[in-house]
């Protein structure tokens, strides 16, 4: 079946830390691959994705490669500001049929410090 | 504007009483889903609809039902909750070509 693993949190980082959060995905098929951000009290809103091997998805400052070798897809970003704090979850989805499903991760609780 | 929304965003009930949360898209979007949210186990799809009258379960439908009459609704419907049911629920639609799905804002249940 289809997994996405995502690095357990909760992290805290100062403000301007560089900030990596690792996904891995397990996945029957050839997935495009999605980062969700959720704010407090909000729903996911799309942060950035990625279709295919060896692309890079970016947005907000915000970074990551589709790593078909690693089955990987790391969200970074050089320099986060007190406003990144949210709970960021890596997605998959394999549109095999009309399922068109997210595979979601757990989620990572991110909080910047000033 | 594009969005999704939810009614109510806030419900308590009691074990066995039936309840329905409303979800309408007005981006004219074949496919809607419903997740719930758990600490630990990010979200999990309850049920999803390819276009009206075409339903699916998901991963975790047991004890839920929905309906697609009208492609802009997509009810949620508890007959018989009970307290393992308490959870965040979201909403989301997207269109045959678009690779984003729109959330909406999470609809907070607690069955006590």
């Amino acid at each position: 079946g289809n997994s996405v693993t995502q690095m357990e949190g909760p992290v805290t980082l100062s403000e301007e830390a560089f900030l990596t959060i690792n996904c891995t995905y397990t996945a029957t098929g050839y997935p495009s691959l999605f980062w969700y951000v959720q704010y407090p009290g909000e729903g996911l809103q799309l942060l950035l994705k990625a279709t295919k091997a060896d692309d890079k998805g970016s947005n907000k400052g915000f970074e990551a490669t589709y790593r078909k070798e690693t089955t990987s897809f790391h969200l970074e970003k050089g320099s986060v500001q007190v406003s990144d704090s949210a709970v960021y979850f890596c997605a998959l989805r394999i549109s095999s049929g009309s399922a068109r499903q997210l595979t979601f991760g757990s989620g990572t609780q991110l909080t910047v410090l000033p | 504007e594009a969005q999704v929304t939810q009614n109510p965003r806030y419900l308590i009930t009691v074990t066995g009483k039936k309840l329905t949360v409303t979800c309408s898209q007005n981006m004219n979007h074949e496919y809607m889903s419903w997740y719930r949210q758990d600490p630990g186990l990010g979200l999990r799809q309850i049920y999803y609809s390819m276009n009206v009258e075409v339903t699916d379960k998901g991963d975790v439908p047991e004890g839920y039902k929905v309906s697609r009459k009208e492609k802009r609704n997509f009810p949620l419907i508890l007959e018989s909750p009970s307290p393992n049911q308490t959870s965040l629920y979201f909403c989301a639609s997207y269109g045959t070509h678009l690779h984003e799905q729109y959330f909406g804002p999470g609809t907070r249940l607690t069955v006590t």
